[in-house]
């Protein structure tokens, strides 16, 4: 089974400073993927940026970037230059690749983020 | 390209009643997942389905069931509603099972 622990219930940042979100994972599985999303208080999840358990270099997506630690059993989120838009939660999640079929998200219980002018 | 729509956005039930939610995914996603999402318990997976099968289920009672359409929409159903039913329900597309999960806007179920 997998397992993904978010420490950080809350955060605050400056506007314009980089900030990262911590989450770790526990799986036993072979191959797996790891996400982040981002929700803001309107409920809707927004897809972040992805990680394979294979993938040689660090994910980037626009001032997204992953910090993979894979011995570290670790997958934390940056975010350069934060925004106020920024202020949300964040999720972590792992999904199981099981070759052609592949298991559902295992979501942490979140990180909020705070962003001040 | 148009979003994930969930229909209704907003919902309030009465303990013993019964709720249809429905999920258009993106134009062209094949597989539909379902979450739960409550203060307490998170996110938690509900069920999958792909090419109108169900894939994978999560651990729920019977009283939640699924399906999907030919043209890939899929419904969730809810019987018997308990309080504890109460949570944003979000459904996600993908192209396949293998791709990333995009996200609606998430259906409000109240139970009174």
């Amino acid at each position: 089974a997998q397992k993904i622990t978010q420490t950080q219930p809350g955060m605050f940042v400056q506007e314009k400073e980089a900030v990262t979100l911590d989450c770790t994972y526990d799986t036993s599985d072979p191959s797996y993927g790891l996400f982040w999303y981002k929700q803001p208080s309107s409920g809707e999840m927004i897809f972040l940026i992805y990680q394979g358990s294979y993938d040689q270099q660090n994910a980037t997506e626009g001032r997204y970037s992953l910090n993979f630690q894979k011995a570290r059993k670790s997958a934390n989120l940056v975010i350069s230059a934060s925004q106020l838009g920024d202020s949300a939660m964040y999720f972590c999640a792992s999904r199981a690749d099981y070759g052609g079929s592949q298991g559902n998200l295992i979501f942490g219980k979140g990180t909020k983020l705070s962003v001040k002018p | 390209k148009a979003g994930v729509t969930q229909t209704p956005r907003y919902l309030i039930k009465t303990r013993g009643q019964q709720v249809t939610l429905s999920c258009s995914p993106i134009s062209g996603h094949r597989s539909v997942s379902w979450y739960q999402q409550t203060p307490g318990q998170g996110l938690q997976f509900l069920f999958e389905y792909f090419s109108e099968t169900q894939r994978n289920k999560g651990n729920f009672p019977g009283r939640f069931s699924g399906r999907q359409f030919s043209n890939s929409r899929s419904e969730m159903n809810v019987s018997t509603l308990e309080l504890g039913d109460s949570a944003l329900y979000l459904c996600a597309s993908s192209l396949g099972p293998a791709e990333t999960q995009y996200f609606g806007p998430g259906t409000r179920l109240l139970v009174l």
